[in-house]
């Protein structure tokens, strides 16, 4: 299917666990990000990538890891999870080109225990 | 100071009534301006781009004034429908990231 997924939609973990969330989408869009959403604090930006093996830092990347081997994928790793990251993480996609709109994925819940 | 700052609201307005949600944002380098909605627990979706000019899109009206630095969307007529959390979105050129303010609720009620 055409669009932006994400996967797990429900991921349930214990601290000190590695967890991965995926995201894929196939329009080959050049842009890619990871948002966490939680309560009082809006969306706020993990990490970005501007292209294939290109990524950068957002506003809070601590703990987390990335990797964008293939345009259309864009993996997030929690290393070692912890309570605090207890969250739900959207990724979302777009094009460079000024204006344009950026589409996100259904989101993942994760839940750190 | 927040990047991009709304009032979290909630504005509770009945159907038909007209509101608006104000939004300021500090970085002055600032180039594109959108209005995304958010359903309960679903993704963030698209609304309007804000255009310097200012905009319309049927019920809804989106301006930008870049002297005071802070954007605007009107909502005419409201709708049961238009119940949702409505993100201020600012885009910097220099990342092409865009920054996300916490979101202004709007319940619209019969």
């Amino acid at each position: 299917d055409a669009g932006i997924t994400q996967s797990p939609r429900y991921k349930i973990t214990e601290t000190g666990r590695q967890v991965t969330l995926m995201c894929h989408q196939t329009w080959s869009h050049s842009y890619m990000f990871w948002y966490r959403q939680d309560l009082g604090h809006g969306l706020r930006l993990i990490y970005y990538s501007a292209a294939a093996d290109i990524t950068d830092k957002g506003e809070v990347p601590d703990g987390y890891v990335v990797s964008r081997s293939k345009t259309e994928n864009f993996p997030l790793t929690l290393e070692s999870a912890t309570r605090s990251q207890t969250s739900v993480y959207f990724c979302a996609s777009r094009t460079g080109t000024a204006n344009t709109e950026a589409f996100f994925g259904q989101g993942t819940r994760l839940t750190v225990v | 100071r927040k990047e991009v700052e709304q009032d979290p609201g909630p504005f509770n307005v009945p159907e038909g009534a007209t509101v608006a949600f104000n939004c300021t944002y500090s970085n002055s380098a600032s180039q594109s301006f959108f209005w995304y909605r958010q359903d309960c627990r679903k993704e963030p979706k698209l609304l309007m781009s804000v255009y310097s000019s200012g905009n319309e899109d049927g019920r809804f009206t989106a301006q930008l004034n870049r002297a005071s630095q802070y954007i605007s969307l009107l909502i005419r007529d409201s709708k049961l429908s238009d119940s949702a959390t409505y993100l201020c979105v600012v885009k910097n050129n220099a990342g092409n990231m865009l920054t996300f303010g916490g979101g202004t609720r709007l319940m619209v009620k019969p």
